[in-house]
């Protein structure tokens, strides 16, 4: 079934890098635009970044310019997002999500990121 | 940025009611060259993630039950759960996804009266 999971959050120290996963599944990757998406603890729903299907075009929420990369291997179907430089309110659980006709369709379940010393 | 407005934060709603969850966005999301509302809801039910409720406004996603309707056009909007059901008690985001960044409004929880 057409479905994506994310993975590699964890516990990590203020100020450094963790690199999080998103592997699709049941759909040609490589047609679709992908996003992250994160929440934090108790909180509402904040679009972090985006990419287009051929990774030619990528997108930043302010909060995250900068210091998160957005990137895809179209061969292995799988979303990247590099976040450097954390900080203690980067902490939230990060989602995946496959863009269709421009509206978020399907999401994963999530890996949870804290930052903290 | 569009800034999107939900209210209210929260609402209960006896069962077989009708609940109504408004959203007003900053500025219209209607596109002129297809005419459509680039607003979309969600429905978030605890640990699990969003789900996709409707899109484009107004169109139902599949799966969806018919008790979920989306009304509204250019910046005012509102989701209808005509009946309520138990399991219909969740946070219920919309989303404009009319420019970047895609920004949510800080969510509707429903609950059960």
């Amino acid at each position: 079934q057409v479905q994506v999971v994310e993975s590699g959050g964890g516990v990590v120290q203020p100020g450094r890098s963790l690199r999080l996963s998103c592997v699709a599944s049941g759909f040609t990757f490589s047609s679709y635009g992908m996003h992250w998406v994160r929440q934090a603890p108790g909180k509402g729903l904040e679009w972090v970044a985006a990419i287009w299907h051929d990774a030619t075009n990528k997108y930043y929420a302010d909060s995250v310019k900068g210091r998160f990369i957005i990137s895809r291997d179209n061969s292995k179907n799988t979303l990247y997002l590099q976040l450097n430089s954390l900080r203690a309110e980067d902490t939230a659980l990060y989602y995946c999500a496959r863009e269709d006709e421009s509206v978020m369709d399907v999401w994963g379940r999530g890996t949870t990121v804290t930052v903290s010393s | 940025d569009i800034v999107v407005t939900q209210s209210p934060d929260s609402l209960a709603v006896s069962l077989g009611e009708r609940a109504t969850i408004n959203c007003k966005s900053s500025q219209s999301l209607l596109y002129s060259s297809d005419n459509k509302n680039y607003l979309a809801w969600y429905q978030q039910k605890p640990g699990q993630p969003p789900k996709l409720l409707i899109y484009w406004a107004s169109a139902r996603q599949t799966g969806v039950p018919d008790r979920f309707s989306g009304s509204g056009s250019g910046t005012d909007f509102t989701l209808t759960i005509s009946s309520l059901q138990a399991e219909d008690v969740a946070v219920y985001y919309c989303q404009q996804y009319y420019s970047t960044p895609r920004t949510f409004g800080r969510g509707t929880r429903v609950e059960v009266k």
